[in-house]
């Protein structure tokens, strides 16, 4: 079992420009979360997704948005970058959301 | 708004020694998660204690967990220099599933 894998693991984007992130969950996981991890802080939840469809959001503007795809891969896509969105973004599988959430390494985003 | 909130925020100790970190939370928890994290790189789930639990144990983790008081602590026993990380904690609510983490304890082993 691979676990839940991330791509890119690293990126730079000038401002302005768009990002696409990607994440395959854990092989039995239907439930995917994102989050934003600044230097120095916790991750915080982007938004989740399950059965194709955003569940949950968190206090993240609209440029931040999200894909899940039949197969429970997912997509977090950020337009019109800002410096703010230098960070690590990383992907969460569960089995459902009263089960562990086990997490892929990362993409470090760094914008300039 | 955070959810988990871990203290200290930062703890050195000796490698051989025993490490307590704990973690205060706001709302009702349906279940209460430990993450480690090392430099830069993504989190690994350690234990899940579920509210109607009291201790759990994995390994030479011990997890305890006070719905009364709203707070969970983590022992790492017999330290060892790889478990130099930061470690967190983070709960679901009930009806409200996203995980809210603290900003983490920073955890050295000194050799």
């Amino acid at each position: 079992d691979a676990g839940v894998t991330q791509s890119p693991t690293h990126l730079i984007k000038t401002r302005g420009q768009q990002v696409t992130l990607r994440c395959s969950p854990k092989s039995g996981h239907d439930t995917v979360s994102w989050y934003q991890q600044a230097l120095g802080q916790g991750p915080q939840f982007i938004f989740q997704y399950y059965e194709e469809e955003e569940r949950q959001r968190g206090n993240f503007p609209d440029r931040f948005s999200g894909h899940q795809f039949p197969n429970y891969s997912s997509e977090l896509n950020v337009n019109a970058l800002l410096l703010g969105d230098s960070a690590l973004y990383l992907c969460a599988s569960s089995r459902d959301w009263n089960t562990e959430a086990f997490f892929g390494q990362g993409t470090r985003l760094t914008v300039v | 708004s955070q959810q988990g909130e871990e203290d200290p925020q930062a703890l050195s100790i000796q490698e051989g020694e025993n490490a307590t970190m704990n973690c205060s939370y706001k709302t009702s928890i349906n279940n209460l998660q430990w993450y480690r994290q090392n430099s830069g790189r993504g989190l690994v789930h350690l234990i899940l204690i579920r509210s109607n639990e009291r201790e759990k144990h994995s390994g030479r983790l011990r997890v305890t967990l006070d719905t009364s008081k709203k707070s969970s602590s983590l022992l790492i026993t017999a330290s060892r220099a790889a478990d130099t990380a930061s470690y967190f904690c983070a709960g679901p609510n009930f009806g409200n599933e996203k995980l809210t983490f603290g900003t983490g304890t920073r955890l050295t082993i000194i050799p």
